[in-house]
């Protein structure tokens, strides 16, 4: 596709779950980056990956928190054992080349809702 | 985790005025950008500001980057309906790795025909 997609778009999971939120980037951006943005918020960084490598995970709340990249292509951000407070869209952005701060393309989220 | 500081956090105007917000940080920062969200949207950037000083326009967006590298101001001149969303102000420092973002609250605007 044209754009970075994200799924599922709504997720509705039980506290002590684990969920697995996807990200597809642009195709041919190298640097892919996680977000997270609790209601009415700003957007607080997660995790960057350059390649298949993630040399910055400073954001990762806690260690319920990974990623994932393989092929340069698709992440995965998995959260386990959800707790209420992990309640938020989490949004992926890709681009061309890491460390240029203006080529980011966001997707449209995943809304994670714990019961 | 760090975020800036933007205000107002909501502003409620009629069609046709203008609008201005701004973000300050206690660090500096070498490129300011600002985004607009729809709802159910990621962000979208509208400008992007490089160099302490700078004045940009997009349209009838004009935004600047402060002085002292802590500080960034949006205006939208004669808005209309579809200015409507919530716009974000975001940082990237001089020392981050990679493209990481730091974002401001958010400032919630609507706009009354």
């Amino acid at each position: 596709g044209a754009g970075v997609s994200q799924s599922p778009s709504n997720k509705v999971t039980e506290k002590g779950k684990d969920v697995e939120l996807r990200c597809d980037p642009i195709s041919g951006h190298t640097a892919l980056y996680w977000y997270r943005q609790r209601l009415g918020q700003g957007l607080e960084f997660l995790i960057y990956f350059q390649g298949n490598s993630a040399p910055d995970k400073s954001g990762l709340p806690s260690d319920r928190f990974s990623a994932e990249r393989t092929g340069e292509s698709v992440s995965t951000l998995t959260i386990q054992r959800t707790q209420q407070e992990d309640s938020a869209v989490y949004l992926c952005a890709s681009s061309r080349a890491g460390g240029r701060p203006d080529t980011q393309y966001f997707g449209p989220g995943t809304r994670l809702t714990v019961l | 985790g760090q975020q800036l500081n933007q205000s107002p956090q909501s502003m409620f105007i009629q069609e046709g005025e203008d609008v201005s917000m701004n973000c300050t940080s206690s660090s500096i920062f070498n490129t300011w950008l600002w985004y607009k969200q729809d709802p159910g949207e990621g962000p979208v950037l509208l400008i992007a500001l490089y160099k302490a000083g700078e004045l940009t326009s997009n349209g009838r967006l004009t935004a600047q980057f402060g002085i002292t590298r802590k500080d960034s101001f949006l205006n939208i001149s004669a808005s209309i309906p579809s200015d409507v969303g919530i716009y974000f102000c975001a940082g990237h420092g001089l020392y981050n790795q990679g493209g990481k973002l730091i974002f401001g609250q958010g400032t919630e605007l609507s706009v009354k025909p």
